[in-house]
């Protein structure tokens, strides 16, 4: 059974600081690591990592996938309020299947 | 953009109900997704769709049927509505077969009552 497993659970910074939030996965057939931001409704697409693109990066935001140790990290440098929300992430392996952690709670305080 | 619309914010029902949820992709997309969010187990899939009439299981499909009668639309049926049903559902699209990222409405949180 294909499994996420995201950490911390939650985590409450002050603007400004960075944060790195963690993805471990055990995936069959593994195909690419997708990020998601969570607020109030609908997950948005953040970055796709896969065997041929292993680092992304958007603005204060950035991604690596460590394919050795099947995880990936995720890094937000100078966060700002606008930051608080839950990150997921999720696993592609078989056909168009995703799996997902549970997601990190991020919390951005002034 | 791709647009995803979910039909309903918010649904309260009650045990025993027949309920639809509806969900239509405005990117003339292949695949169709249904989840279900609940706090501690994350997205969890119900069933997926890769082409019209076609359906396949996902993890947890039990108390679920669905229907795609038009490529744009997909629909999620709880038979018999109960109580461990009420939950975060979450309808998402992707391009064609093994493609990502998949594309999010903004979700249906139903209550039964």
């Amino acid at each position: 059974e294909d499994k996420v497993v995201q950490s911390p659970l939650s985590l409450v910074v002050h603007e400004g600081d960075t944060v790195t939030l963690n993805c471990s996965y055990e995936v069959t057939n593994f195909r690419s690591l997708l990020w998601y931001k969570q607020e109030k409704k609908a997950p948005t697409f953040l970055f796709m990592l896969t065997s041929s693109g292993i680092e992304k990066k958007s603005g204060r935001l950035s991604s690596i996938l460590d394919k050795k140790e099947l995880s990936s990290i995720l890094n937000i440098t100078a966060t700002q309020t606008g930051d608080s929300a839950i990150y997921l992430c999720a696993v592609g392996g078989t056909a168009s299947k995703l799996t997902f952690g549970t997601g990190t709670r991020l919390q951005v305080t002034l | 953009d791709v647009k995803v619309t979910q039909s309903s914010r918010y649904l309260v029902k009650r045990t025993g109900e027949k309920v639809f949820l509806e969900c239509v992709q405005d990117m003339d997309h292949e695949n169709m997704f249904w989840y279900r969010q609940d706090p501690g187990l994350g997205l969890r899939l119900i069933y997926f769709s890769y082409d019209v009439k076609m359906k396949e299981k996902g993890d947890i499909p039990e108390g679920y049927s669905v229907s795609r009668e038009k490529k744009e639309r997909f629909s999620l049926i709880l038979e018999s509505a109960s109580t461990n049903q009420t939950s975060m559902y979450l309808c998402a699209s992707s391009l064609d077969f093994g493609s990502w990222p998949q594309h999010f409405g903004d979700g249906t949180r139903l209550s039964i009552l």
